[in-house]
């Protein structure tokens, strides 16, 4: 899988979007984005993935560039439970492929 | 929603004894997967298992041993503790190998 980079902390206040960048510029064309975040002693919670296009959900959007090098994730009215270790990762979804390997990701602060 | 439930969130065990990991899945996914999270060493992967009674090693499956009996349950067996098996344990599920991954909350495991 490509690398990708991430700023290590963030912050934001409590009700505006918080906008986490991430950086993949050895992006293979089959490689998906993908993205998980992971509130302290939990599990890592799925949020979104996207291969070119745009993709919102119920938690987020993700933004991918047109050179598909980089991209971000959007979370429009950030609340202080969105504060969480946020990981971006770059997939290609084939067979041999099976496990998930997570960065250091970016630590979100949301800020009352 | 995908439901990933795993035994106990938290465990203590005395070197050299067995213990049992269990996590359930209330999706029908036909993959289940065992992940260790260790500080500065990230996500590795145990063991997955892409159908009943089918088992393949990940990347650190010495100490461990795995059972799927059942779609839904994937057990994860440390036959005899040792202290360098402290860690979080992570199950996840998906719908194939290739699929998006979801997480059961995690089990703390220290082993004194």
């Amino acid at each position: 899988d490509a690398k990708t980079t991430q700023p290590p902390s963030m912050d934001c206040a409590e009700g505006r979007a918080a906008n986490l960048p991430c950086n993949h510029s050895t992006i293979s064309g089959n490689e998906y984005v993908y993205w998980y975040r992971q509130i302290h002693s939990q599990g890592p919670q799925y949020i979104i993935h996207g291969l070119k296009n745009n993709e919102t959900n119920e938690m987020a959007s993700l933004i991918i560039t047109e050179d598909r090098k980089s991209s971000t994730l959007i979370l429009p009215h950030a609340t202080l439970r969105d504060t969480a270790v946020y990981y971006c990762i770059v997939r290609a979804l084939n067979f041999g492929n099976e496990k998930l390997t997570f960065g250091t990701g970016t630590r979100l602060t949301i800020i009352p | 929603d995908v439901k990933v439930t795993q035994s106990s969130r938290y465990l203590v065990k005395r070197t050299g004894e067995k213990v049992f990991l269990e996590c359930v899945q209330d999706m029908d996914h036909e993959n289940m997967f065992w992940y260790r999270q260790d500080p500065g060493l990230g996500l590795r992967l145990i063991y997955f298992s892409y159908d009943v009674k089918m088992k393949e090693k990940g990347d650190i499956p010495e100490g461990y041993s795995v059972s799927r009996e059942k779609k839904e349950r994937f057990s994860l067996i440390l036959e005899s503790a040792s202290t360098n098996q402290t860690s979080m344990y992570l199950c996840a599920s998906s719908s194939s190998v290739v699929e998006t991954q979801y997480f059961g909350p995690g089990t703390r495991l220290l082993v004194l």
